[in-house]
């Protein structure tokens, strides 16, 4: 079975903090992701990674910054915490999908981090 | 248009009755689709997933893909009220990437 396992269940940081979310799978993914999701907005990719040291944004990067020094760990870093980031984060990962032929591969979550910044 | 629409709902039936849920995608998104099933609270876990036109059927759960009309359904039989919870449609879109859909809250009563 694949393992998603995320640091936190639940944080509450101030304003102006500096926030570390921590996620590590034991599937030997290539790929991982950071989501948040928001009531009405459902899932919004923050930012993703295909290799250890390699990042992509996704649709909502500002204000995140994101680090792979290891395949299996991937973290999402709020630079300065603001209260328009409380959500709930979701971190996933995926095998590589070859570029033709069978297309994406299922992403499995780990199990989120509902994250209050007063 | 979004990428991967669905209806808000709550699509309310009985136990044991047929629940259809749909799903529809814009031109941006791939062939490959998947079926999340999240709880209150919880993360997403998946139930399906589809890759070629027409059914593909687990146990209680049947998921169907038209490309022609560009929609993704799934079909739960004998629903039970466990099955209560919000699916997610989710396709393919760029470079390894999943879009998701906002849900479908499903509410299955006694």
């Amino acid at each position: 079975d694949v393992k998603v396992t995320q640091s936190s269940r639940y944080l509450v940081k101030r304003t102006g903090e500096k926030v570390f979310l921590e996620c590590v799978q034991d599937m030997d993914h290539e790929n991982m992701f950071w989501y948040r999701q928001d009531p009405g907005l459902g899932l919004r990719l923050i930012y993703f990674s295909y290799d250890v040291k390699m990042k992509e944004k996704g649709d909502i990067p500002e204000g995140y910054s994101v680090s792979r020094e290891k395949k299996e760990r991937f973290s999402l870093i709020l630079e300065s915490a603001s209260t328009n980031q409380t959500s709930m984060y979701l971190c996933a990962s995926s095998l590589l999908s070859p570029l033709n032929g069978e297309g994406e591969k299922t992403q499995y979550f780990g199990p989120g981090t509902r994250l209050l910044v007063l | 248009q979004k990428e991967v629409e669905q209806n808000s709902g709550p699509l309310s039936v009985p136990e044991g009755a047929i629940a259809s849920l749909n799903c529809t995608y814009s031109d941006r998104v791939s062939q490959s689709f998947f079926w999340y099933r999240q709880y209150s609270g919880k993360s997403p876990e998946l139930i399906m997933s589809i890759y070629s036109n027409g059914d593909k059927e687990d146990g209680r759960f049947t998921a169907q893909l038209n490309k022609a009309s560009q929609y993704v359904s799934l079909l739960i039989r004998d629903s039970q009220p466990s099955d209560s919870a919000t699916y997610l449609c989710a396709g393919g879109t760029g470079f390894q990437k999943l879009v998701f859909g906002t849900g479908t809250r499903l509410l299955v009563s006694p």
